[in-house]
C-alpha cells in the first residue's frame, strides 16, 4: 500500500496568513493526488484533485502543485471559515490512501 | 441539485450485519463510480471500496480491512448504492460517507462530492 505522510499535522496561524501544507507518498504516484477539507462536525469537502486543478467552486486562494512523491496545498490569504482539517489523498492505485490529516487552528 | 444522502446507520452487536444506503439525486448516476469512506470517532478518513459503472461491470474493490465482509451494490434505475455490511467488528464503527467519482482524461477518477454520512456504531 502506498504510505500517505502529511506535515505538519498540526500548525497555528492567524488571519490573513499564508499557510503550506505538505504531503508525501512513499512510492510515486504522479499527479493522481487530491486535497480535501473538513470542518468540525461536516463531511470533507473536495478541493483539488490532479494535484492542481481546483474543483468547481473552490476559491483560487487554494493552489496546489507537485508531482511524483511530493506535493503541497499551500492556502493564500487564511480566512476563519479556513480553519479546519485538511487530508491529501492519492488515487494512482489500490487501495486509495490518505494522510492523516493537518489540523488548521486559529493563533 | 447534485446530493448524496446516506440512511442504515445506528447500533448493532459485534458480528451482526448492517445494510447502508446512499441515495443520489441530480446527476447522472449511471455514468458513475461511487464509493464509501468511513471516518473513526476523532481520527481520519478511511477509503473503504469502490464500485464502477454499468460500463467497466459494475466491478467492485475493497480495503483488506473489510474485504469478504463487506459488499458493495448498486442500482442504476433507483440511483442507489449500498454497502452490506456483516461480521462486524468493534473497530468498524465510524461514520460512513459515499462519495461522487468523476472521470476525466487527465485527471483520472477523482473524488467529487460528499454526503453527510451515516453514523455505524458496533458495540455490546
Amino acid at each position: 500500500d502506498i504510505q500517505m505522510t502529511q506535515s505538519p499535522s498540526s500548525l497555528s496561524a492567524s488571519v490573513g496568513d499564508r499557510v503550506t501544507i505538505t504531503c508525501r507518498a512513499s512510492q510515486g504516484i504522479s499527479h493522481y493526488l487530491a486535497w480535501f477539507q473538513q470542518r468540525p462536525g461536516k463531511a470533507p469537502k473536495s478541493l483539488i484533485h490532479a494535484a492542481s486543478i481546483l474543483q468547481s467552486g473552490v476559491p483560487s486562494k487554494f493552489s496546489g502543485s507537485g508531482s511524483g512523491t511530493e506535493f503541497t496545498l499551500t492556502i493564500s490569504s487564511l480566512q476563519p471559515e479556513d480553519f479546519a482539517t485538511y487530508y491529501c489523498q492519492q488515487y494512482n492505485s489500490y487501495p486509495l490512501t490518505f494522510g492523516g490529516g493537518t489540523k488548521v487552528e486559529i493563533k | 441539485e447534485v446530493q448524496l444522502v446516506e440512511s442504515g446507520g445506528g447500533l448493532v452487536q459485534p458480528g451482526g450485519s448492517l445494510r447502508l444506503s446512499c441515495a443520489a439525486s441530480g446527476f447522472r448516476f449511471s455514468d458513475e463510480y461511487m464509493d464509501w469512506v468511513r471516518q473513526a470517532p476523532g481520527k481520519g478518513l478511511e477509503w473503504v471500496g469502490r464500485t464502477r459503472n454499468r460500463g467497466d461491470s459494475y466491478t467492485t474493490e475493497y480495503a483488506a480491512s473489510v474485504k469478504g465482509r463487506f459488499t458493495m451494490s448498486r442500482d442504476d434505475s433507483k440511483s442507489l448504492m449500498d454497502l452490506q455490511m456483516n461480521s462486524l467488528k468493534t473497530e468498524d464503527t465510524a461514520v460512513y460517507y459515499c462519495v461522487r467519482v468523476l472521470f476525466a482524461s487527465y485527471s483520472g477518477w477523482y473524488f467529487h462530492l460528499w454526503g453527510r454520512g451515516t453514523l455505524v456504531t458496533v458495540s455490546s
